[in-house]
């Protein structure tokens, strides 16, 4: 069974281009949540998708980023016209059922963008 | 909302030393759910421990146990007989829980820097 799996780890773009970044939620998971690092920071969240459905965007950005979780394929968080500001880890992590009983979410890699 | 707080940014200590992680929290929420995460160099996010609020018992994992303390809003992280390898970044995590079985995201800490010396 693997994990969950973010692609790519590492991206660089410069100013004002767009940034996909990409996570497979581990098999028989439907609840997708994401995350930013920023360098000597902890994890900040940013929005939570179970399939087709945005559950809880409160830590996104309003302006210039996006998150799908379509019914098929994997999740996708769009940074538009990209800044320095942006340069950051992105951690995706995914759980089969969110809450009671079962509340351990299980990590990707982490994608690693710079803007330069 | 909630909010995490490290109070140690690095912490340094002898192999097979014991070593205590400090965190604390503020909510209002009165169930939850508390863990702490460790990230080693590679950057994966690995859970080490987990304690649900509602229970009074101290969770262990092996060489991993919690000191939680609900009233005081704590939940410290003691290693045992550290190992080389519990060289990592180490992140305290909240999350609320709803009554109806869903759940929010993680708020974390900003991590504490644990170094195992030979």
């Amino acid at each position: 069974n693997a994990g969950v799996m973010q692609n790519p780890r590492h991206l660089v773009r410069r100013r004002g281009q767009e940034a996909r970044l990409r996570c497979s939620p581990m098999k028989g998971h439907s609840h997708v949540y994401w995350y930013r690092q920023l360098p000597e920071e902890g994890l900040k969240f940013m929005v939570y998708l179970q399939k087709e459905n945005i559950i809880d965007e409160s830590g996104m950005p309003k302006e210039r980023f996006s998150a799908e979780f379509p019914k098929e394929g994997p999740s996708i968080l769009r940074i538009q016209q990209v800044v320095r500001g942006d340069s950051a880890a992105y951690f995706c992590a995914s759980s089969p059922r969110a809450g009671q009983g079962n509340t351990e979410a299980f990590f990707g890699q982490g994608t690693r963008l710079t803007v330069v | 909302a909630q909010t995490v707080t490290q109070s140690q940014p690095e912490m340094s200590v002898q192999e097979a030393e014991t070593v205590t992680l400090s965190c604390t929290y503020d909510t209002s929420e009165n169930n939850y759910y508390l863990f702490w995460y460790k990230q080693p160099p590679s950057r994966q996010m690995i859970l080490v421990i987990r304690q649900e609020a509602y229970k009074q018992q101290n969770a262990t994992e092996n060489r991993f146990s919690v000191n939680f303390q609900k009233a005081a809003k704590s939940f410290s992280l003691k290693i045992s007989d550290s190992q080389l390898g519990d060289t990592a970044m180490y992140f305290c995590a909240f999350m609320k829980q709803y009554s109806g079985g869903g759940a929010d995201g993680l708020t974390f800490g900003k991590g504490t820097h644990l170094i195992i010396q030979p």
